[in-house]
């Protein structure tokens, strides 16, 4: 398994309350990313990063920040948590984005609940 | 249109039988073809990654991309319960970015 883990694994928040998420990889791959995972919507990529101090916007970036200050670590931060942000947020890395080194391994995922 | 199809099933085959799963994409500057198995309450965890038009066998998983039909496909032979779960089909295209499908869940009855 790739060394990816996420925490919490599971937190339950109250509407308005900022929430962060951690990843965590011992790969030392380059580029890191941020998914939700809801029903009839599959997986969608919120935000990723390229590099230290380098993101950029996924499809449904809204409501949710990044930062990266160490190759190793990636935090998601929902500045106003919103129950329409409950969902199973997972984190996934890769080497790349061509060729072999475009596959991404996924987290353990985080389940968020806010009430 | 879904940048990303797949029909959601289930799809239930018998134990030993073939199970073919389908997925469509609308880019046709797609360059990359991703199939990851997500059992229930777990992540995602890549079976397969195909670049170029053909079959792409590893055990008892072959993937099949045709580009002008914009088509990619999945079969696993002598299908077992353990292959019960949900497979994904993801697409990578110009932007780089991994596009999913919403996954076809799989039933493999004994």
């Amino acid at each position: 398994d790739a060394g990816i883990t996420q925490s919490p694994r599971h937190k339950v928040t109250e509407t308005g309350t900022p929430v962060t998420l951690r990843c965590h990889q011992t790969e030392n791959h380059r580029y890191m990313y941020w998914y939700r995972q809801d029903p009839g919507h599959g997986l969608r990529l919120i935000h990723y990063s390229y590099g230290v101090k380098d993101t950029d916007k996924g499809e449904v970036s809204d409501g949710y920040s990044v930062s990266r200050s160490k190759t190793e670590d990636f935090l998601l931060t929902l500045e106003s948590a919103t129950s329409s942000q409950t969902s199973v947020y997972f984190c996934a890395i890769s080497e790349g984005r061509r060729g072999n080194l475009e596959t991404q391994y996924f987290g353990p995922g985080t389940r968020l609940l806010v009430l | 249109q879904k940048e990303v199809e797949q029909n959601s099933g289930p799809l239930s085959v018998p134990e030993g039988a073939i199970a073919s799963l389908n997925c469509t994409y609308s880019d046709r500057g797609s360059q990359s073809f991703f199939w990851y198995r997500q059992y229930s309450g777990k992540s995602p965890e890549l079976i397969m990654f195909i670049y170029s038009n053909g079959d792409k066998e590893d055990g008892r998983f072959t993937a099949q991309l045709n580009k002008a039909s914009q088509y990619v496909s999945l079969l696993i032979r002598d299908s077992q319960p353990s292959d019960s779960a949900t497979y994904l089909c993801a697409v990578t295209g110009n932007t780089g970015k991994l596009i999913f499908g919403q996954g076809t869940t799989l039933q493999v009855k004994p």
